[in-house]
């Protein structure tokens, strides 16, 4: 069974500035997928960013960044320029390529780290 | 139109009452789902239909019911709930179950009382 592990129960950054979420995670296969998903304190799940496992280059969307290291089976987030609107739940997933067709898209989450902006 | 909708956004029920969740997506998307969420924790999947189909059930108990009457909307009956079914529940939906991005809805709050 895969595993996924966010070491940083949480996190603090000040506006402007630079933070990097950490993330793990353990699988025996080779396709897969990975996210990060952000959850506001109004709830709603939202994609940040998602990165390929076959893909070698690192995924980017606006000021969020992975560096994501197949080897090591690490995919951190960086947050650029961060704003107040950042704060957040931030969740760690994975999701197994499935070539049987049998996990349905399903995925497995990470237990999450809490991002704090200070102003 | 790209949003999951869930209605209702809170609910309270007695342990004795029967109530139901709903969820509602029109971008055609062929997979949905169901997550629990307790506060300061990542979603748990319940249940997974493709294509209005029930997929995986994740060993929940069957006070939780399930139900997919058309490609566009999710239903979860709830019946004898327990205090510790308190929680957010999530709805989510993907092009296919194979497609690899899952859209959420923002979720109905439920305590049970």
């Amino acid at each position: 069974a895969q595993t996924v592990t966010q070491s940083q129960p949480e996190m603090s950054v000040q506006e402007a500035e630079t933070v990097t979420l950490s993330c793990t995670y353990d699988t025996s296969e080779s396709d897969y997928y990975l996210f990060w998903y952000k959850q506001p304190p109004s709830r709603q799940m939202i994609l940040v960013i998602r990165q390929e496992a076959y893909k070698q280059q690192n995924a980017t969307e606006n000021r969020f960044s992975v560096n994501f290291q197949k080897a090591a089976k690490s995919f951190s987030l960086k947050i650029s320029d961060s704003q107040l609107g950042d704060a957040a739940m931030y969740f760690c997933a994975y999701r197994s390529g499935d070539a049987g067709g049998t996990s349905y898209g399903k995925l497995t989450f990470g237990q999450g780290t809490i991002l704090t902006v200070h102003p | 139109d790209t949003e999951v909708t869930q209605t209702p956004k809170h609910l309270v029920m007695g342990m004795t009452n029967k109530k139901s969740l709903k969820c509602e997506q029109h971008m055609g998307h062929r997979a949905m789902y169901w997550y629990k969420q307790k506060a300061k924790k990542p979603p748990e999947l319940m249940f997974v239909y493709s294509y209005e189909k029930l997929s995986i059930n994740e060993s929940v108990p069957s006070r939780f019911s399930p139900e997919c009457p058309n490609s566009s909307l999710l239903n979860l009956h709830l019946h004898a709930l327990q205090p510790e079914d308190s929680a957010l529940y999530l709805c989510a939906s993907s092009q296919t179950s194979t497609y690899n991005e899952q859209f959420f809805g923002p979720g109905t709050r439920l305590t049970v009382l």
